[in-house]
């Protein structure tokens, strides 16, 4: 089966700017999570999706960043106006439907605000 | 001071080392991942334990829920195992708490 995929693998963008990030969750897999390693830091949660609907974003930064998952399916992580505090790597990661089920991890797309 | 926390931050060793990297946390987890990326950045799941030992190969992991310690070996290592080597934990509302990561090198 196909792996988790996100796209695209890097962007450079200026400040001020608007940059979708995409992730194609493992068919089947109810469970989709955004993280983000930002520069010398840990990996944090930024939500999680249990099909179309938000369980979980407590970690989302602010308002700048707009996740969506319509139908279930692939899910977007749009930030608007970019920061360049923004910069750095976002992961995904998609489950089986449960809550303790084990995590599948994208390559994860590179940003940087310049 | 974070919830996981690694040891070393940095490890190189040469080529045929046994390796053990040290995961302690501090809250009640339901599982325990172990995980690996390599430079270019994807993640790939090594491990998901939340009780005992599991082995894969030449990686080797082990937990103790009482201690809340948790350990990695690599037997035998070889260059090719150069990565970073993260542990993460899930928390009781199952949300992924990631520690800093080991940045391990294996020079031939």
């Amino acid at each position: 089966e196909a792996g988790v995929t996100q796209f695209p693998s890097h962007s450079v963008i200026e400040k001020g700017q608007t940059v979708t990030l995409r992730c194609d969750p493992i068919s089947g897999h109810d469970n989709l999570y955004w993280y983000r390693r930002v520069m010398g830091k840990e990996i944090k949660f930024l939500l999680h999706f249990v099909k179309e609907s938000k369980q979980d974003e407590s970690g989302m930064p602010n308002n700048r960043f707009l996740a969506e998952r319509t139908g279930g399916t692939y899910s977007t992580l749009k930030v608007q106006p970019a920061e360049l505090e923004d910069s750095g790597v976002y992961f995904c990661a998609s489950s089986r439907p449960g809550m303790n089920t084990e995590a599948f991890f994208g390559q994860g797309t590179r940003l940087t605000v310049v | 001071k974070n919830e996981v926390e690694q040891s070393p931050q940095n490890l190189t060793a040469q080529e045929g080392e046994f390796i053990t990297i040290n995961c302690s946390y501090s809250v009640g987890i339901s599982a325990l991942h172990w995980l690996q990326q390599h430079p270019g950045g994807g993640i790939v799941s090594l491990f998901m334990l939340s009780s005992g030992k599991k082995k894969h190969g030449r990686l080797i992991a082990t937990i103790n829920i009482q201690e809340k310690h948790s350990s990695l070996h690599i037997t035998a290592s070889h260059p090719r195992d150069s990565a970073v080597y993260i542990c993460a934990v899930k928390d009781s509302n199952y949300q992924l708490i990631w520690g800093a990561g080991t940045k391990l090198i294996i020079k031939p």
